[in-house]
């Protein structure tokens, strides 16, 4: 059974850089099917889709994200990762590390989510 | 602003049928069938519930469906039950250079 768990810092400080990695288990991510991808979502707020990745290192941002944010695939290791420069306390939200379907273009499979807090 | 519009609460009695919307543009739900909803209890992570506007992934109740009529989707709920009680987003491929769009978001509660 496919399962994705996302690890990393809780706390960041403002103007460094967030990173998160998600560890898929169950299946290679090295499958053609699907895109592997993060979404946010801050304290009370709604669901925020940061980007996704291929196995073969095609990327898609949130144009609005996109100056701050990378998302890297390591295959050996079936990992995907996702770094958010120069945060502040916006970027405070639970992030979720979800498989995106391409055939469907919908997130079947997702993470547990991990809460990150930008704060001095 | 989320790119799509869906009503920030919905109620129901249990056993009665609710539907929620998202209304998007012809950039998104009106012009692709990749619209997709999410169940979000709390604490939780999303749940795929609906996919390519009114598929339902292995699993999920045949009480969820969804459907869409030109710029808006829309998920209906029947037989509602005191577990349906969450938040439900949609989502929505899109033509714009955002790729994805999500909803803001919709309560549902079970009166």
């Amino acid at each position: 059974q496919l399962q994705l768990q996302e690890s990393g810092p809780g706390l960041v400080k403002p103007s460094e850089t967030l990173s998160l990695t998600c560890t898929v288990s169950g299946d290679s991510i090295s499958s053609s099917s699907y895109y592997w991808g993060w979404i946010r979502q801050p304290p009370g707020k709604g669901l925020e889709w940061i980007g996704f990745i291929h196995h073969s290192g095609n990327t898609y941002y949130n144009p609005s994200l996109k100056s701050r944010v990378t998302i890297s695939v390591d295959t050996s290791k079936n990992q995907f990762s996702l770094k958010v420069s120069s945060v502040t306390v916006a970027d405070t939200a639970v992030y979720y590390c979800a498989r995106h379907w391409t055939a469907s273009d919908a997130f079947d499979i997702w993470g547990q989510g991990t809460m990150v807090t930008v704060s001095s | 602003q989320s790119a799509l519009t869906q009503p920030a609460s919905v109620s129901g009695s249990p056993g009665q049928s609710i539907t929620i919307s998202c209304t998007g543009t012809s950039s998104d739900v009106g012009g692709y069938n990749y619209v997709s909803w999410y169940q979000q209890h709390p604490g939780k992570a999303p749940k795929l519930m609906i996919y390519k506007v009114s598929n339902r992934p292995s699993g999920v109740s045949n009480r969820f469906s969804g459907s869409k009529s030109g710029n808006t989707a829309s998920l209906t709920i029947s037989g509602l039950q005191a577990d349906d009680e969450a938040d439900y987003y949609c989502s929505s491929y899109t033509s714009s250079i955002t790729r994805v769009v999500f909803g803001g978001g919709t309560k549902l509660t079970v009166l």
